[in-house]
């Protein structure tokens, strides 16, 4: 069962353009998600997160979005550039259950074009 | 640098083996994470200790096991070696629970993983 689903497999963007990366979860009891990148024989590194008392988060180029009623998030990267390729993973939790466990998606490639 | 070190960083081994990957978190974290990540899959949560005890567990098998020691480090025992094991193998860390808004501390640190090639 794929609490986490992170249906784009890949997303090929042009320089300077916004990348959209969509993120969902099925388990109502999530109250926390964080987007994490990763990059080829590296381990994934912490990029920015959300609580469920909140729908928005902003930190620099990145904005993650949450609707809750539809329990999706997105991440946004405005302008994206050629570094941001990547592997992005979204991830939630449930706060409460005071265990740190993450539960992640499939990940999603991102190629961003000079 | 996450802070987080992983060893080996690829190991080699046939089926029916045994092997244990070692993991030293940051310098003051408390808590450590197993992930496995399958080919074309995401990072599977496997296991989580806190200052040495298990704290949460998810879908590790029998066969695995693992400890977190007194001076924190941990370690994750794999045993009957399957071909299916193949997988990049991750530690993380954290001061306290991550997951969460404070008194949880949000995020992991996670290590450069250790690929493991089962024969």
């Amino acid at each position: 069962d794929q609490q986490v689903k992170q249906n784009s497999p890949s997303l090929s963007v042009q320089e300077g353009r916004i990348s959209i990366l969509n993120c969902d979860y099925t388990n109502s009891m999530f109250d926390y998600f964080l987007w994490y990148k990763k990059y080829p024989a590296e381990g994934p590194t912490f990029l920015i997160s959300i609580s469920s008392i909140k729908d928005k988060n902003e930190d620099g180029r990145f904005t993650v979005f949450l609707n809750k009623s539809a329990k999706h998030l997105s991440l946004h990267i405005v302008p994206s550039q050629p570094g941001d390729s990547a592997v992005y993973f979204c991830a939630a939790s449930a706060s409460w259950s005071n265990t740190g466990k993450l539960i992640f998606g499939q990940g999603t490639t991102l190629q961003v074009k000079p | 640098d996450s802070g987080v070190t992983q060893t080996p960083k690829h190991l080699i081994t046939a089926t029916g083996q045994r092997v244990t990957l070692r993991c030293s978190p940051r310098s003051g974290d408390l808590s450590v994470y197993w992930y496995q990540q399958s080919l074309d899959q995401g990072l599977q949560f496997l296991i989580q200790y806190y200052n040495g005890e298990e704290r949460a567990k998810g879908n590790i098998l029998e066969r695995f096991s693992a400890q977190q020691f007194p001076d924190l480090h941990s370690e994750l025992n794999l045993s009957s070696l399957e071909l299916g094991d193949s997988a990049l193998y991750f530690c993380a860390s954290s001061v306290g629970v991550a997951g969460g808004i404070l008194p949880n501390t949000g995020e992991l640190f996670f290590g450069e993983g250790s690929r493991l090639t089962v024969l």
